[in-house]
This record gives structure tokens, C-alpha cells and sequence, in this order.
């Protein structure tokens, strides 16, 4: 069955500029987490949706938020960009507790 | 809170030499760990989860609950082998899924 796809692939966008990213979860799956991967921080987790609703919230400013579909994909929205917000920017699917996450190929934001 | 930490930021062996990727980890309750790989230019992939305890590419890992790690081995590497090694944390049974990881190791496999 086809993986995670997260689009688009890459972002340039300007500080203060917001911007929204999707992903498709794999058919089936109804947990949705997105994670930010930069060189100083590694991999940070951001949020959990299951079911159109948040189960967990990381240690973000309030500038990323996300929401998930009926569908069960996901989109992820950060606002007023700041410098720091280039990273590639991770989505993952889950099928239940114990299965793993299956994560998709990542949407490189980069804030200019 | 959990933490996952991995000391190794780089990892260099020759082929056939045995490796040991180490994690440790800190969570009050039941964890969930498992293995991620990255290789070059390609999406994270999960490696191992230890609820299986299976074997994969020749990999193994054991939870070690008293010394909380839970360390990735592997006999005779491969230089195939090269990649980013991630260990991460879930807390089990928890209402939501949510990934803690370690900084990585790179590993090295040298011909």
C-alpha cells in the first residue's frame, strides 16, 4: 500500500510569511504526528492527531498548529515565520500502539 | 518526562567488525522503544521495535529495564550498514502516540 506522502516536497518562504503543509497518512491509519528535524535540535516532536482530534502537543509556540480530517490527513500550519522555523518538517502515521510509525519523506521549509 | 539519550554521536568500525549502538533512556512508566534508520537521502525508517523482538538485517536490540537501555547490535557489519541510527521512545499504553528520540548516531562502515 502506498507510504506517507507529505507535500510539498520543498518551501521557500519569507519571514512572517505563514504556510501550511499536508500529509496523507497510509489507508487506514488514524494517528497523525508531525515532527520538526533540524541539524541543532534533531527531532522534535510537535503534535498527535487521532480522529480529528490533538492527543498531544509538544513544546511549541503557539505559531504551529495543525488539524486532521475526517479522511484522517493532516495539515500543519505555521504562522508568522521566523528564521528559525527552516527545518524539514516530518509527518507519521501510526496504525495503533506497538505498530511503529511509518514516516513520510518530509517538507524542507526554508524561511529566507 | 521522557528522555532518550544516544553518547555516540559517531560511530566508526570496518566491515565485519561488531557493532553496538547504545541507548538509554528515561520514562516512568512502561516504554515503548524502537530503532529507527535513515541512509542517505532517504525518509526515516523504523528498524526494530522491541515489543517483536524480531531480527532485522541482521539487527538486534533487548530492553534492558534495569539498566533502561536498550542498545542496537549487529555480529558482522555491513558497509551497507552506513546510515543514521535513531532511538526513540513511546510511552506504552498511552492514550496518544508520541515519539521521544535520541540525538542519532551516525554509523561508519569502513571497507
Amino acid at each position: 500500500k502506498a507510504g506517507v506522502t507529505q507535500t510539498p516536497r520543498y518551501l521557500i518562504k519569507t519571514r512572517g510569511q505563514q504556510v501550511t503543509l499536508s500529509c496523507s497518512p497510509i489507508s487506514g491509519h488514524r494517528s497523525v504526528s508531525w515532527y520538526q528535524q533540524t541539524p541543532g535540535q534533531g527531532l522534535q516532536f510537535l503534535f498527535e492527531y487521532f480522529s480529528e482530534t490533538q492527543r498531544n502537543k509538544g513544546n511549541f509556540p503557539g505559531r504551529f498548529s495543525g488539524r486532521q480530517f475526517s479522511n484522517s490527513r493532516s495539515e500543519m500550519n505555521v504562522s508568522t515565520l521566523e528564521l528559525g522555523d527552516s527545518a524539514l518538517y516530518l509527518c507519521a502515521s501510526s496504525g495503533g500502539t506497538g505498530y511503529g510509525y511509518t514516516f513520510g519523506s518530509g517538507t524542507r521549509l526554508t524561511v529566507v | 518526562a521522557q528522555r532518550v539519550t544516544q553518547p555516540e554521536k559517531l560511530l566508526s568500525v570496518f566491515k565485519g567488525a561488531p557493532v553496538e549502538l547504545k541507548c538509554n533512556y528515561s520514562y516512568s512508566g512502561s516504554p515503548e522503544l524502537f530503532w529507527y534508520v535513515q541512509y542517505s537521502r532517504q525518509r526515516l525508517q523504523l528498524l526494530l521495535r522491541h515489543i517483536s523482538r524480531e531480527s532485522i538485517k541482521g539487527f538486534t536490540a533487548d530492553l534492558n529495564k534495569g539498566e533502561t537501555s536498550f542498545h542496537l547490535k549487529k555480529p558482522f557489519a555491513q558497509e551497507e550498514d552506513s546510515a543514521m541510527y535513531y532511538c526513540a521512545l513511546s510511552g506504552l499504553g498511552n492514550a496518544g502516540n508520541m515519539l521521544t528520540f535520541g540525538g542519532g548516531t551516525r554509523l561508519m562502515v569502513k571497507p
